[in-house]
């Protein structure tokens, strides 16, 4: 249990469309990052959130957008669905250790 | 830009049969250097982050080793239950939290 939840955790979309996914950390702590893994790929850094703000972002266009509330949770949004956006998608937050950890993923099918 | 290797792609071994796995990196400034397993269609579960070359770190099985420009992870006489994909990560030093990782060894290990 890593006190890190995502949802939903499978989801199918038609290409064009818009999709959001959500997170959330037991822990409360103040960053929240998401990753894209391809299949048989490494996760690839999308973006991190620190206190509601952005304040980081990896190799993907602006289509690709975050929030991140006062309770910590976030959500990643990503508009104008392409069929290469399918992948597993993955939040991940610090546990009162300091270690970073992953949730379980939301699976993205974009058809 | 950060990048990580990692070899094998793939490796099969007979139980109890012990070998490593390697991580080649190289950064800008090493903040940290992550371990991670990850079972088929889940997300990331944290092993081991080291932080400086020399240092090691054991959990059951497995011993990580870092050096300035790898590590290796060790599994010593491994079960089927070890049967997974190792994913090695490198942090930079500055604000982001942002891993990048390597695209992972496939481990199979055979009754």
């Amino acid at each position: 249990e890593t006190g890190v939840t995502q949802s939903p955790t499978h989801l199918i979309k038609t290409r064009g469309q818009q999709v959001t996914l959500r997170c959330s950390s037991q822990s409360g702590h103040n960053t929240v990052s998401w990753y894209q893994q391809a299949l048989g790929q490494g996760p690839q850094f999308i973006f991190q959130y620190y206190r509601e703000e952005e304040n980081g972002r990896g190799n993907f266009p602006p289509r690709f957008s975050g929030l991140q509330f006062p309770n910590y949770s976030s959500e990643l949004n990503v508009n104008a669905l392409e069929l290469d956006d399918s992948a597993l998608y993955l939040c991940a937050s610090r546990d009162a250790t300091g270690e970073l950890f992953f949730g379980e993923g939301s699976r993205l099918t974009v058809l | 830009e950060d990048q990580v290797t990692q070899s094998p792609e793939a490796l099969r071994l007979q139980e109890g049969e012990s070998s490593s796995l390697n991580c080649s990196y190289t950064v800008s400034g090493l903040r940290g250097l992550f371990w991670y397993r990850q079972d088929p269609g889940k997300g990331p579960e944290f092993l081991f982050t080291l932080y400086s070359a020399g240092e090691e770190k054991e959990k059951e099985r497995l011993k990580a080793t870092l050096t300035k420009k790898e590590s290796f992870l060790h599994i010593t006489a491994p079960k089927p239950e070890d049967s997974a994909t190792y994913l090695c990560a490198v942090q930079a030093l500055g604000l982001e939290e942002k891993l990048t990782f390597g695209t992972g060894t496939r481990l199979t290990i055979i009754p």
